[in-house]
């Protein structure tokens, strides 16, 4: 069985403050693939990354951070120097190739940034 | 642009109701996807169907069927709908090997 927890139900900062999300991870397959999407107010789940569980290198997209570590089985996402726009609920997610390509969720973080 | 278009933004619906709900994606995917969206748990995975007339139950099936009868389409059924089920629907594609999924708007259904 896989599981997904992101223990952070809401966060709230100023924007211009940076902001980490946490999301811990649960599988028995040794490849898997690991997801963060966004979803706005419009309510559209948005897809920001994928990762394989055998790349371990960090990414950067912009404002956008990823730290991937499978010895404490976590994919934490970092946005430096929020903006209001980056108010959303963010998703982190689990597939595998035993699961079908069926995504488990985890519970979600909404981030609020005021402005 | 790809698009994954859900029929209805918002729904009302009475208890007993036998209530669809369509879902159409213009990518040629092979996986389509139908999850429900509760505060605190998330989304969890109703049915998907990997191909034209297959279907595979999820993680929370009950209540609900689903029909595929063409490649582009996926509906939702909620047979007699019940209170509890009143929830965010989001059905999503992609494509068959692990990809990203492309999600649609959301139907918010409401029971009464």
């Amino acid at each position: 069985a896989q599981k997904v927890t992101q223990a952070q139900t809401e966060i709230s900062v100023v924007e211009k403050e940076d902001v980490t999300l946490d999301c811990v991870y649960e599988t028995r397959d040794t490849t898997y693939y690991l997801f963060w999407y966004k979803q706005p107010p419009s309510g559209e789940l948005v897809f920001l990354i994928r990762r394989n569980s055998f790349d371990e290198q960090n990414e950067i997209s912009g404002r956008y951070s990823w730290n991937f570590q499978k010895s404490t089985s976590s994919f934490n996402f970092t946005i430096t120097a929020s903006q209001v726009v980056d108010s959303a609920v963010y998703f982190c997610a689990l597939t595998s190739f035993f699961a079908g390509n069926m995504l488990t969720f985890g519970g979600g973080t909404r981030l609020m940034v005021k402005p | 642009d790809v698009k994954v278009t859900q029929s209805s933004r918002y729904l009302v619906k009475r208890t007993g109701e036998k209530v669809f709900l369509e879902c159409v994606q213009d990518m040629d995917h092979e996986n389509m996807f139908w999850y429900r969206q509760d505060p605190g748990l998330g989304l969890r995975l109703i049915y998907f169907s990997y191909d034209v007339k297959m279907k595979e139950k999820g993680d929370i099936p009950e209540g609900y069927s689903v029909s595929r009868e063409k490649k582009e389409r996926f509906s939702l059924i909620l047979e007699s709908a019940s209170t509890n089920q009143t929830s965010m629907y989001l059905c999503a594609s992609s494509q068959p090997r692990v990809t990203e999924a492309f999600f649609g708007q959301g139907t918010r259904l409401t029971v009464v």
